[in-house]
């Protein structure tokens, strides 16, 4: 079945370092991918998505490039800032039905 | 836009008891799901509806728990009896349409049984 590996957490960052969250999925089939995020006290929000093999996502100076050859997702930021600290998810999504599969989620502290 | 409103924000109960939890999509989004997370897992999702049709429960545990979206709009998410394994955040989101449409989550509801 459809799975998604984030790589192991907790991270903590001073503030502008750069940061590199990995993530490896596994499908059937040829996926969307997406980022999710969730600040401190709220609900899971869209940071960013790609739908096809080397579409870069991008939101609020987050990338993501969709790697077919390397099935990753991985995210990245040049300059983190303390308001980035949260719990990112990757997720995947295979056909117009299938639901949204996540994986266990990071959580990003950015100390000042 | 309002968002995707749920209640209640907590709730605490014990083994056995039973507990619902509600869900106000955003005006207009067809699809309609409930996510379990546990904590530290990703979420999990429990049933789908496409208005109020289901379009996947297959991971719902039907032996206790149940899901019902009448007219199409709101719904409710039952555990009858709860474990202590049913400890998690439920989760709602919509979306427009199932496909790529964006799915927009609500803050979810903290469930604790002891």
């Amino acid at each position: 079945g459809d799975s998604v590996t984030q790589m192991e957490g907790p991270v903590t960052l001073s503030e502008e370092a750069f940061l590199t969250i990995n993530c490896t999925y596994t499908a059937t089939g040829y996926p969307s991918l997406f980022w999710y995020v969730q600040y401190p006290g709220e609900g899971l929000q869209l940071l960013l998505k790609a739908t096809k093999a080397d579409d870069k996502g991008s939101n609020k100076g987050f990338e993501a490039t969709y790697r077919k050859e390397t099935t990753s997702f991985h995210l990245e930021k040049g300059s983190v800032q303390v308001s980035d600290s949260a719990v990112y998810f990757c997720a995947l999504k295979t056909g117009a039905n299938s639901k949204l599969t996540f994986g266990k989620g990071i959580t990003l502290s950015v100390r000042p | 836009e309002a968002g995707v409103a749920q209640s209640p924000r907590y709730k605490i109960i014990e083994k056995r008891q039973s507990v619902a939890f509600w869900c106000n999509p955003i005006s207009g989004h067809a699809t309609l799901y409930w996510y379990q997370q546990i904590l530290g897992q990703g979420p999990k999702l429990l049933i789908q509806f496409q208005n109020n049709g289901v379009v996947d429960d297959s991971q719902l545990p039907k032996d206790r728990f149940s899901a019902e979206r009448l007219k199409g709009v709101d719904s409710t998410l039952k555990i009858q009896p709860a474990k202590l394994e049913d400890s998690a955040v439920y989760l709602c989101a919509s979306s427009w349409r199932a496909g790529n449409s964006p799915l927009h989550f609500g803050n979810g509801t903290r469930l604790t049984v002891t």
